[in-house]
């Protein structure tokens, strides 16, 4: 149980254009997920927290209008990194919280974003 | 904010040996949690802790929440190659407050 799933796994796109990266809880409603970058050799770093339903809030430093996060469901958030310049490709992973177990978060695989 | 200190940041060590690694907060957690990343992979939970003093294992994998709250540790016993990798511990407040420690990288030599 509690697994999450991210699309796409990897991605390789052109600066200027936008990516659209989703997050799903497969067995588990997730009333609330998080977004998290990862640079090589460094910690998670949170980005942004989702609450289904409602805008997502956003960690200081980090551009809500460049990292849009739409969280329209209890299992599915997406994060779309628009405009994308070489400087966003990082590992960017998900994780959700489940309704019956707040205390606890579960992590998606990843997705590693490069922008050329 | 609240934050977390792993120690030691990296180790290496030969397989078989056990493996000792803490984290320390200055503020009090209700739960920690450990979880384990691979490259190129998300973090996957080992262990969650609910009480303190509370001990428990998964496997080779012992973990151990601190009296105090503001500590935890994990010890990996005979150490294999496939535990390589890094080990986070995290700290959370009922819901409302997740931290995450700067991770302890493993390296198994063979």
């Amino acid at each position: 149980g509690a697994v999450v799933s991210q699309h796409p796994s990897w991605v390789i796109c052109k600066s200027g254009t936008s990516v659209k990266i989703e997050c799903r809880s497969l067995d588990f409603q997730a009333t609330t997920m998080f977004w998290y970058r990862q640079f090589p050799k460094q910690s998670l770093m949170l980005m942004a927290t989702s609450n289904e339903g409602s805008k997502a809030t956003y960690e200081q430093g980090v551009e809500k209008d460049k990292f849009l996060i739409n969280h329209a469901s209890l299992t599915l958030s997406t994060l779309t990194v628009t405009s994308a310049h070489p400087e966003d490709s990082s590992f960017y992973i998900c994780s959700a919280k489940s309704v019956d177990r707040a205390d606890e978060q579960y992590f998606g695989p990843g997705t590693r974003l490069t922008v050329t | 904010g609240q934050q977390l200190n792993q120690s030691p940041q990296s180790m290496f060590i030969q397989e078989g040996e056990d493996v000792s690694m803490n984290c320390t907060s200055s503020s009090i957690f209700n739960t920690w949690l450990w979880y384990k990343q691979e490259p190129g992979e998300g973090p996957v939970l080992l262990i969650a802790l609910y009480k303190a003093g509370e001990l428990t294992s998964n496997g080779r994998l012992t973990a151990q929440f601190g009296i105090t709250r503001k500590d935890s540790f994990l010890n990996i016993s005979a150490s294999i190659p496939s535990d390589v990798g890094i080990y986070f511990c995290a700290g959370d407040n009922y819901g409302q407050n997740f931290v995450f420690g700067p991770g302890t990288r493993l390296s198994v030599l063979p």
